[in-house]
């Protein structure tokens, strides 16, 4: 079974800062895919941005970017010029196949705040 | 706006009631999914529904009978249902593709609480 490490219970940044959230996972897997959500207080899951493991280029969605260490296991999600929207919950995420359908296995999240 | 639709947002039952939660999905996905939530935690896995197939189901009680009729529609029936099993119910739907990879799709949730 595949786990998902998230070590920041919370963070905080201020607005307009830079603030990076760790994750780091597990899995005997070579290819599979990663996620990042965030869950605002209003409980939507938003999809913030996805990486496939066999892409070496790093995805980037706009303020959002990862840092993917395939070796070390690490998917990190970097928020520039935060603003106070982003003040949410963010769970990574990591997709298992079972060949008939996908599985989605949550980190423990991180609850951002983002100050004036 | 969400485009998958949950009803109803909130639900009040005793542990004797039957009632039912309604998930919608119009963007022709064949892939849906039930999750349960608690409070400070992520959502956890309970059932996969793929071409209106269960495909997955994560050892759930049988008090949660999950029911799709219809490639737009899915269905959570609940009976007899304990305490603890207040959460918040999360569906989701997804393109299938092979390999996999097509991100889900969350709606806004119905918040349970059985009294």
């Amino acid at each position: 079974a595949q786990t998902v490490t998230q070590s920041q219970p919370e963070m905080s940044v201020q607005e307009a800062e830079t603030v990076t959230l760790s994750c780091t996972y597990d899995t005997s897997e070579n290819n599979y895919y990663l996620f990042w959500y965030k869950q605002p207080p209003s409980r939507q899951m938003i999809l913030v941005i996805r990486q496939e493991a066999y892409k070496q280029q790093n995805a980037t969605e706009n303020r959002f970017s990862v840092n993917f260490q395939k070796a070390a296991k690490s998917f990190s999600l970097k928020i520039s010029d935060s603003q106070l929207g982003d003040t949410a919950m963010y769970f990574c995420a990591f997709m298992d196949y079972t060949g008939t359908a996908s599985k989605l296995t949550f980190g423990t999240g991180t609850r951002l705040q983002v100050t004036l | 706006d969400t485009e998958v639709t949950q009803t109803p947002k909130h639900l009040v039952m005793g542990m004797t009631n039957k009632k039912s939660l309604k998930c919608e999905q119009h963007m022709g996905h064949r892939a849906m999914y039930w999750y349960k939530q608690k409070a400070k935690k992520p959502p956890e896995l309970m059932f996969v529904y793929s071409y209106e197939k269960l495909s997955i189901n994560e050892s759930v009680p049988s008090r949660f009978s999950p029911e799709c009729p219809n490639s737009s529609l899915l269905n959570l029936h609940l009976h007899a249902l304990q305490p603890e099993d207040s959460a918040l119910y999360l569906c989701a739907s997804s393109q299938v593709s092979l390999g996999g990879n097509q991100p889900q799709h969350f709606g806004d949730g119905t918040r349970l609480s059985i009294l």
